[in-house]
């Protein structure tokens, strides 16, 4: 069964500090996405990645970065954590047209 | 770049009527729009999708259509079942499908 996998279910920060979120896929795709969910906002595209070692800012990457050292692994990485990134994050690969979307991380940052 | 509404943003129907979800999107360029449904606590995941070459699409009680001239596409769901109960989300994409641009979801609740 085909899958990506997000490291943590839920996650409690404190402001400032540095963040790692962690996502593997299993299905060799080369597109990778970091998307938040906020209510009332949907899913909105932090960054994504279409190759090892590439990244692209999607909508919303101020106060984030990420990481692709190999194929499988997205990172996300929240540099100093504030409160208004308390939300959920969903990672994604791609490989056309198939999508594939893990089961999302819960950040809550106080 | 895109821009993709959605509505309603909830909707609730009894058991058994059908729902009907609307989206619009911006840029002609978009030719994929696919349709995801999450569950609580799930990612979403896709349950139909349509590209720009086809009119309507049908899965068992699950059905999209679209409107190319109009930049609108809809899911229709009948006979609907509890289980149907979640949020979904519409969204559309150009060649590559390198981004998606989703729309703010629509969360369903069936009434048995």
């Amino acid at each position: 069964d085909v899958k990506v996998t997000q490291s943590s279910r839920y996650l409690v920060k404190r402001t400032g500090e540095k963040v790692f979120l962690e996502c593997v896929q299993d299905m060799d795709h080369e597109n990778m996405f970091w998307y938040r969910q906020d209510p009332g906002l949907g899913l909105r595209l932090i960054y994504f990645s279409y190759d090892v070692k590439m990244k692209e800012k999607g909508d919303i990457p101020e106060g984030y970065s990420v990481s692709r050292e190999k194929k499988e692994r997205f990172s996300l990485i929240l540099e100093s954590a504030s409160t208004n990134q308390t939300s959920m994050y969903l990672c994604a690969s791609s490989s056309a047209p198939q999508w594939i979307f893990g089961s999302g991380t819960r950040l809550t940052v106080v | 770049g895109e821009n993709v509404e959605q509505h309603p943003s909830t909707l609730s129907v009894q058991e058994g009527d059908s729902a009907v979800i609307k989206c619009t999107y911006s840029d002609s360029a978009s030719n994929y729009f696919p349709w995801y449904k999450q569950e609580l606590g799930k990612g979403p995941q896709l349950i139909i999708d349509i590209r720009s070459n086809v009119g309507e699409k049908k899965d068992q009680r699950i059905a999209v259509t679209l409107n190319k001239t109009a930049k609108h596409f809809s899911l229709h769901i009948t006979e609907t079942q509890p289980e149907d109960s979640a949020v979904y989300f519409c969204a559309a994409t150009q060649g590559g499908y390198q981004k998606v641009t989703f729309g703010i979801g629509t969360k369903l609740q069936v009434i048995p």
